[in-house]
């Protein structure tokens, strides 16, 4: 059973225009959440986390939504760069022992267009 | 300076042989982590390390999977009587410490079982 889904495998957007990427997670034991990037080849690369205590995070360009009752996060980039064309992953983690095991989603492949 | 390397990059072996996948992590961390990511999923966690100890075993999927780190920095995870099932990307990553300090993937070593 998926404890983190991210339910579109798929966007395309307009370079310029805003990209939202949705999650959604089952474990109300997660109180940590990140979104990571992944190009070809490449292993993921960290972008931005936000904790269950807050409901917004910023940096630069991206920011991340987080709906603890609805159990739901989103991933907007605004604007929209061609450099961001890549697979968004969802992660989650309950810290438990020292261990920061994350759970991904399945991930949505963002492409942005000139 | 250098990121978590891993070695080899690509691994194919026959169904029933077994295999040894390095990863370096970056130095002077002292957590590792070593995920799984099957064509089409999101990164799987297998085991997490804190210096020499495995901490956190509770995603190896069975006995023929284990991973060593004896002085606290290089990991092997080693698989025995591979099957064709085990075919998936390998990925390590490592933080400074335990809990929440963001983790470093490598590049991952794909492994292909024929």
């Amino acid at each position: 059973d998926q404890q983190v889904k991210q339910n579109s495998p798929s966007l395309s957007v307009q370079e310029g225009r805003i990209s939202i990427l949705n999650c959604d997670y089952t474990n109300s034991m997660f109180d940590y959440f990140l979104w990571y990037k992944k190009y070809p080849a490449e292993g993921p690369t960290f972008l931005i986390s936000i904790s269950s205590i807050k409901d917004k995070n910023e940096d630069g360009r991206f920011t991340v939504f987080l709906n603890k009752s609805a159990k739901h996060l989103s991933l907007h980039i605004v604007p929209s760069q061609p450099g961001d064309s890549a697979v968004y992953f969802c992660a989650a983690s309950a810290l438990r022992g020292g261990s920061e095991k994350l759970v991904f989603g399945k991930g949505t492949k963002l492409t942005v267009n000139p | 300076g250098a990121g978590v390397s891993q070695t080899p990059s690509n691994k194919v072996t026959e169904k029933g042989k077994y295999v040894e996948l390095r990863c370096d992590p970056i130095s002077g961390h002292t957590a590792l982590y070593w995920y799984r990511q099957s064509l089409g999923q999101g990164p799987e966690f297998l085991i997490y390390f804190q210096g020499t100890g495995a901490a956190d075993d509770s995603g190896l999927p069975n006995d023929r999977f284990f991973a060593v780190r004896p002085e606290g920095s290089v990991s092997t995870l080693k698989i025995q009587r591979t099957e064709r099932g085990d075919s998936a990307v390998y990925l390590c990553a490592s933080s400074l410490t335990s809990g929440r300090d963001e983790q470093f993937f490598g590049p991952g070593t794909r492994l292909t079982v024929l």
